[in-house]
């Protein structure tokens, strides 16, 4: 699996919007970007995954640089229970997936 | 949405004796599903893939003999850690699904 480079902790205040960086300049053309998040002591919940183009879904956003060598998962209006570990991989269709370190994000009340 | 359940959620064992865990898809059939092991503070590693009616395949450094898994049905796999140890201590997590669920993990502890 290509690398993806990750902030190890951010800090946010609740109800603010939360833009978590990625950064995977050896990414190939048919790697796709997925975004996964760990709340403590549970299993990984999936969060969001995309090729080129912006995504959304009901948990956040996914904005892909035009290069596709980063991207930002987005959080529109945090809360209490975003606080968690965000894992950006990337991912050749079914591949297994290979968990880097993630970032911890920290939400302030 | 499909769930991936183990169990059981939490287990203290004595060393030397074996400990099974359970995963299970319940809404749907997996014919592979992903072992994990997480240490605190630090990130999943994977242990094994798990195949329905075939061998495990297990990563670079993981004892197969150690960690054993099987995989009976299209619902279930089971790992089983043979005399465990303190070092054994961890969370282990499964996933089904082409890996986008995962089971809410078990924490093994081994006096």
């Amino acid at each position: 699996d290509a690398k993806t480079t990750q902030p190890n902790s951010m800090e946010s205040n609740e109800e603010e919007p939360v833009h978590l960086p990625c950064n995977h300049s050896t990414i190939s053309g048919t790697d796709y970007i997925h975004w996964y998040r760990q709340l403590p002591s549970q299993g990984p919940e999936y969060v969001i995954h995309g090729l080129t183009s912006n995504v959304n879904n009901r948990m956040a956003s996914l904005a892909i640089a035009e290069d596709r060598k980063s991207s930002t998962l987005i959080l529109h209006r945090a809360t209490l229970r975003d606080a968690a570990v965000y894992y950006c991989i990337l991912r050749d269709g079914y591949d297994k997936i290979i968990f880097g370190k993630g970032t911890r994000l920290h939400i302030l009340p | 949405g499909a769930v991936v359940s183990q169990h059981p959620s939490w287990v203290i064992c004595k060393s030397g004796t074996s400990v099974k865990i359970e995963c299970r898809s319940l809404d749907f059939q997996a014919t592979t599903m992903f072992w994990y092991r997480q240490f605190p503070k630090q990130s999943l590693m994977l242990m094994a893939t798990s195949n329905e009616g075939s061998k495990a395949t297990y990563e670079q450094g993981v004892e197969k003999d150690k960690f054993l898994i099987n995989h009976a049905s299209l619902t279930l796999s089971t790992l089983t850690v043979t005399s465990a140890h303190p070092e054994d201590s961890s969370f282990y997590i499964c996933s089904a699904a082409h890996e986008q669920y995962f089971g809410p993990g078990t924490r093994l502890t081994v006096t």
